[in-house]
């Protein structure tokens, strides 16, 4: 079994829809998680960071831990076309013990139609 | 903003070939990472280096090495490639360790090399 789990998709919804991505772990000393957001034969780029638990967001993006269930998700509302890319969840432990691993969910790719 | 700039988008290379990917950083990090990309495997770590010749075996290193003799500088040998190393290559940065920043990468914009 991997450490994070992430469904691959694609994800098609259309332009305005809710859209809900989500990632699956299995450590729990994960307390570091990340969204990146990757562009078509670009890099990665973070998109959202979080610490332990709860929600974080930021302008139609929000971030959500839960790690009773060891389950983390990305919202991103009034979706665009913009956000037609693939999103990466990342995660480590904590940073008091020396360099800390991040490990990454496989991607899942969505695709926003006009 | 923190820049990486990996100097070789695309490469095709010849099995057995010596190839070189270079990445360079400018915002003084200390640490820096090489990560091969893949459909379906996500990112494997290769090799990263917390400081200026020092350097640690990743999840997949075999077949790979890397060199950094100065800080910004970061690069990744592979010493005859294969075809099995057809893959986009992402170089990675983050400041020191302890801090709030150190499990934030900064990624490149990568480099794709094809091995015929």
């Amino acid at each position: 079994q991997k450490e994070v789990e992430q469904d691959p998709g694609p994800l098609s919804v259309p332009e305005g829809a809710i859209v809900s991505l989500n990632c699956t772990y299995s450590n729990s000393a994960f307390q570091y998680f990340m969204w990146y957001r990757q562009y078509s034969r670009k890099g990665p780029e973070l998109l959202m960071y979080t610490y332990s638990s709860g929600n974080k967001e930021d302008g139609r993006f929000t971030a959500q831990v839960d790690k009773s269930s060891k389950y983390i998700s990305l919202f991103i509302r009034d979706s665009q076309p913009s956000d037609s890319a693939t999103y990466l969840c990342a995660m480590s432990g904590g940073l008091n013990t020396g360099f800390q691993k991040l490990v990454f969910g496989t991607g899942t790719r969505l695709l926003v139609s006009p | 903003d923190v820049k990486v700039t990996q100097s070789s988008r695309y490469l095709v290379k010849r099995t057995g070939e010596k190839v070189f990917l270079e990445c360079v950083q400018d915002m003084d990090h200390e640490n820096m990472f090489w990560y091969r990309q893949d459909p379906g495997l996500g990112l494997r770590l290769i090799y990263f280096s917390y400081d200026v010749k020092m350097k640690e075996k990743g999840d997949i290193p075999e077949g790979y090495s890397v060199s950094r003799e100065k800080k910004e500088r970061f690069s990744l040998i592979l010493e005859s490639a294969s075809t099995n190393q057809t893959s986009m290559y992402l170089c990675a940065s983050t400041t020191g360790t302890g801090t709030p920043g150190a499990n934030v990468l900064t990624f490149g914009a990568g480099s794709r090399l094809t091995v015929l």
